[in-house]
């Protein structure tokens, strides 16, 4: 099955500054990758996605880019703020195979001190 | 966009009785429901999938006979925690896709089940 590895597993930026978080799948048939924020005790919110025919996307401050020869998918936010502190979890998903189900990678606890 | 609602979203329960979590969806009708169970500081974890009518697909080292999914409608899906122990104290959440319209390809995710067994 599909296996994701994400890092770093804690992120500390100043405000202003760009964090960057990288993840690492598997399964060659993974055809799409979208990223979650969530805060403590609530659900994962959809940021921003993109599937592999697509090599980066951008929204805003936030922006990713995918490698498929890699298989490696990175979140890039610029001018980052305090409300962005939450943890990061990138995915993973055959969105053609069966079930469609999301691999989530670990996490990124990203700090954005004032 | 597609809502998914989650309920209840928390429960204590005693050690050996059984909870059931009901995950709706209210705009779009969820032909599949992935079930996730979240300890602290965790990623979320992949339990089962259910197709509405069908059995549902348990990942490995999840017990069927325990976390008992049902997914009778295309609105609706339940997962009762049964004989629950300490151990099964998580944070449970729910996903809905639509997958014949592809609604729901960001997953759309219920609002989470904070259980607690004492």
């Amino acid at each position: 099955g599909e296996n994701v590895e994400q890092h770093p597993s804690t992120l500390s930026v100043q405000e202003g500054d760009s964090a960057v978080i990288k993840c690492t799948y598997s399964d060659s048939a993974s055809n799409y990758f979208p990223w979650y924020k969530q805060e403590l005790g609530k659900r994962p919110q959809l940021i921003i996605d993109i599937r592999s025919n697509v090599g980066e996307k951008k929204d805003q401050r936030i922006a990713v880019t995918l490698n498929k020869t890699a298989k490696h998918f990175s979140l890039h936010i610029t001018e980052t703020q305090p409300e962005d502190s939450a943890v990061y979890f990138c995915a993973a998903s055959n969105s053609g195979g069966s079930n469609y189900k999301l691999t989530f990678g670990k996490g990124t606890l990203l700090t954005v001190n004032p | 966009g597609a809502v998914v609602s989650q309920h209840p979203s928390w429960v204590i329960c005693k050690s050996g009785t059984s909870v059931k979590i009901e995950c709706r969806s209210l705009d779009f009708q969820a032909t599949t429901m992935f079930w996730y169970r979240q300890f602290p500081k965790q990623s979320l974890m992949l339990m089962a999938t259910s197709n509405e009518g069908s059995k549902a697909t348990y990942e490995q080292g999840v017990e069927k006979d325990k976390f008992l999914i049902n997914h009778a409608s295309l609105t609706l899906s339940t997962l009762t925690v049964t004989s629950a122990h300490p151990e099964d104290s998580s944070f449970y959440i729910c996903s809905a896709r639509d997958v014949r319209t592809g609604t729901g390809l960001g997953y759309t995710f219920g609002s989470g089940t904070r259980l607690t067994v004492v």
